[in-house]
């Protein structure tokens, strides 16, 4: 079965400060990766895409990929209070399945 | 802009009850996706369809049947509920291949 292991519990940082996310996945042909938000009570909402390995940044949020370690991260700089939220990483086989980690709870404290 | 919609919102069944719920979506997506989210599970895989007419299993199919009745919809039915169903169902779509997935707002479904 195709996994997807988001392993560190809920992370608190000051507002200000840097949150960093890792995950990491078992299928080696996975193709696409994926950052999705959460806010508690709503649906998930895509925040980033990443395809190939290095860093993409978009804003204060940036995906990096290492396809060799196979392993996905989303580092969220001068974190708000707005960012507080579950985070969860999403991976596509190529085959039209998409499988998600559990998810990070993420807490900014004002 | 309405992307993904399903319907309902709230369910309360009772155990033996049978429902369906409705997913459609307005963005010309091939493929479409019904999740199941569970306190501490993350979203587990119910049912996907890779295009109009195909449908095949995720992680956790038994329970559920699904029908992609056409590009813009594709229902997930409960024929007998069991409390064990008692969860948040997330349909989702996508234009296929390697693409993200666009989700709509859930139906929180109770089964008692």
């Amino acid at each position: 079965q195709k996994e997807v292991e988001q392993n560190s519990g809920p992370l608190s940082v000051p507002e200000g400060a840097i949150a960093s996310l890792n995950c990491t996945y078992s299928d080696r042909v996975s193709q696409s990766f994926f950052w999705y938000r959460q806010y508690s009570g709503k649906s998930p909402e895509l925040i980033m895409s990443i395809y190939s390995n290095g860093d993409k940044e978009d804003g204060r949020f940036t995906a990096q990929l290492n396809k060799a370690s196979q392993y996905v991260s989303l580092l969220i700089r001068d974190s708000q209070p707005s960012d507080s939220a579950t985070y969860l990483c999403a991976v596509n086989d190529g085959n039209n399945r998409l499988a998600f980690g559990k998810g990070n709870q993420v807490v900014v404290i004002p | 802009n309405a992307g993904v919609t399903q319907t309902p919102k709230f369910q309360v069944l009772k155990t033996g009850q049978s429902m369906t719920l409705q997913c459609a979506q307005d963005m010309n997506h091939n493929s479409m996706y019904w999740y199941r989210q569970d306190p501490g599970m993350g979203l587990r895989l119910i049912y996907y369809s890779a295009s109009e007419g195909t449908t095949d299993k995720g992680e956790v199919p038994n329970g559920y049947n699904v029908s992609r009745l056409n590009k813009r919809e594709f229902s997930l039915r409960l024929e007998s509920a069991a409390p064990s169903q008692t969860s948040v169902y997330f349909c989702a779509s996508s234009s296929g291949g390697i693409a993200e997935a666009f989700f709509g707002q859930g139906t929180r479904l109770t089964v008692v």
